[in-house]
Formats: structure tokens, C-alpha cells, sequence
């Protein structure tokens, strides 16, 4: 059973446009949600990160979506570029003292020049 | 900052052979973790520990062993390589609920 759910699986968009990737989970007990991207061979780096209890988190052109009640992140890439192009993963791992961190199954992002 | 050393880099293995990956961070960190990334894939968990001597199985614990003897290493073993696998497996180290940091991954091929 996945516990965290990423949508879509791949995604190619134009330099320029705003990406959008999604995220959902089931665990009630996970509070800290980091997006991590992977670039071909390499280990994933964290990109940005949200807790509980944050709605929003920015940094840069990178923004994360919390809706709490639905269980569900997005991730926004405004004015996407290619060098944005990569793996992105979400993760969730809650604090009450598993620490366990679960990722998803990733979005393959292509934006093209 | 610090720095989590995978060994080794490249792993080929023979059908049924116990094999031994190894992992050291001196980042200081309580919480390690191994992941197995298949290739395209996601990173699925293997184990963790959240300090020496403790060991928690992952969703994919079954046909590995792990051992936390000191706070800076955390070992995994493939107890019998499956003929055909290839994957790329990940150690990481994190400080309570902070950033995770990854090695740069053990690639096992076994033919």
C-alpha cells in the first residue's frame, strides 16, 4: 500500500510555464512533508520543505500547496526552466518519534527551450 | 558541513551471495536510513535507525539485514542477491525532522 501518492508519474511543460506537481498521503500521524529533486545520476537533494502547520511554503520559484483537511501538497515551479528538468520527489515522515520517511514514486519533469 | 560515504561505489554479485554494503556520515546525525532505487523508480525503504544498536524495518526489509553498531556507520546486507538485480541502493542521515542528506549510492549488479 502506497502511503504517498504522486501525480503525474511524467510531465513535460515549455520554459516559461508554471508546473504543477501533486501529492497525496494517508498516514494522519506524518507533519513534515520535504520535496526532494534528482537530477540523472545523482542522489535526490532536498529542494523545500513544509510542516503541519504551514499552509503555504515558499522559496524562490518553487512553492508548496497544503491542503490539511484532503491530505494533499502540490509543488508550483513558476517560470519553469530547463534546468528545472528532473525528478521530484515528495516525502513525509512524522515526528512522534518513528522518524521513518516515506517517499513517493516521483514525477519526471522535461521542460523544453 | 559533513559528509555521508558510501562503500563501495560499484557492487557485482553472484546469484545467492551475501553482500555487504557500508555507510558512514559524520554529520553526527541519530537517524539513518537505507533505500533501495530501482532504475526510474522511487526510493522504497529498506530499514532505519534512530540511534546505535536500534534497527526498524522498512516496506522492503524482507531479504535484508542491517546493523547499526556505531552512531557513524550503519551497514546493510543482502542476505541472497537475486540473479538480474540492479539497483542503486541510498544511504541517508538526518537530525530529527531537518534535512535529509543522501550518499552518493552503491550501483549492485549481480549476474
Amino acid at each position: 500500500q502506497q502511503q504517498v501518492r504522486q501525480s503525474p508519474q511524467s510531465l513535460t511543460v515549455w520554459e516559461g510555464e508554471t508546473t504543477i506537481l501533486n501529492c497525496s498521503y494517508e498516514d494522519s500521524t506524518f507533519d513534515y512533508f520535504p520535496w526532494y529533486r534528482q537530477f540523472p545520476g545523482k542522489s535526490p537533494a532536498l529542494l523545500i520543505a513544509i510542516s503541519l502547520v504551514s499552509n503555504k511554503k515558499e522559496d524562490g520559484r518553487f512553492t508548496i500547496f497544503f491542503n490539511k483537511r484532503e491530505k494533499k501538497l502540490s509543488l508550483h515551479i513558476t517560470d519553469s526552466q530547463p534546468g528545472d528538468s528532473a525528478t521530484y520527489f515528495c516525502a513525509a515522515s512524522a515526528s512522534s518519534g518513528s522518524w521513518q520517511l516515506i517517499f513517493g514514486s516521483g514525477t519526471q519533469l522535461t521542460v523544453m527551450p | 558541513g559533513g559528509i555521508i560515504t558510501q562503500t563501495p561505489k560499484f557492487l557485482i554479485g553472484q546469484e545467492g551471495q551475501k553482500l555487504t554494503l557500508k555507510c558512514q556520515q559524520n554529520f553526527n546525525h541519530d537517524t539513518m536510513y537505507w533505500y533501495r532505487q530501482d532504475s526510474g523508480k522511487g526510493l522504497r525503504l529498506i530499514y532505519y535507525s534512530i540511534t546505535e544498536n536500534d534497527l526498524q524495518k522498512g516496506d522492503l526489509s524482507e531479504g535484508y539485514d542491517a546493523s547499526r553498531e556505531k552512531k557513524s556507520s550503519f551497514s546493510l546486507t543482502v542476505t541472497s542477491a537475486q540473479k538480474n538485480e540492479m539497483a542503486v541502493f541510498l544511504c541517508a542521515s538526518r537530525e530529527g525532522d531537518t534535512e535529509v542528506f543522501f550518499g552518493k549510492g552503491t550501483r549492485l549488479t549481480v549476474v
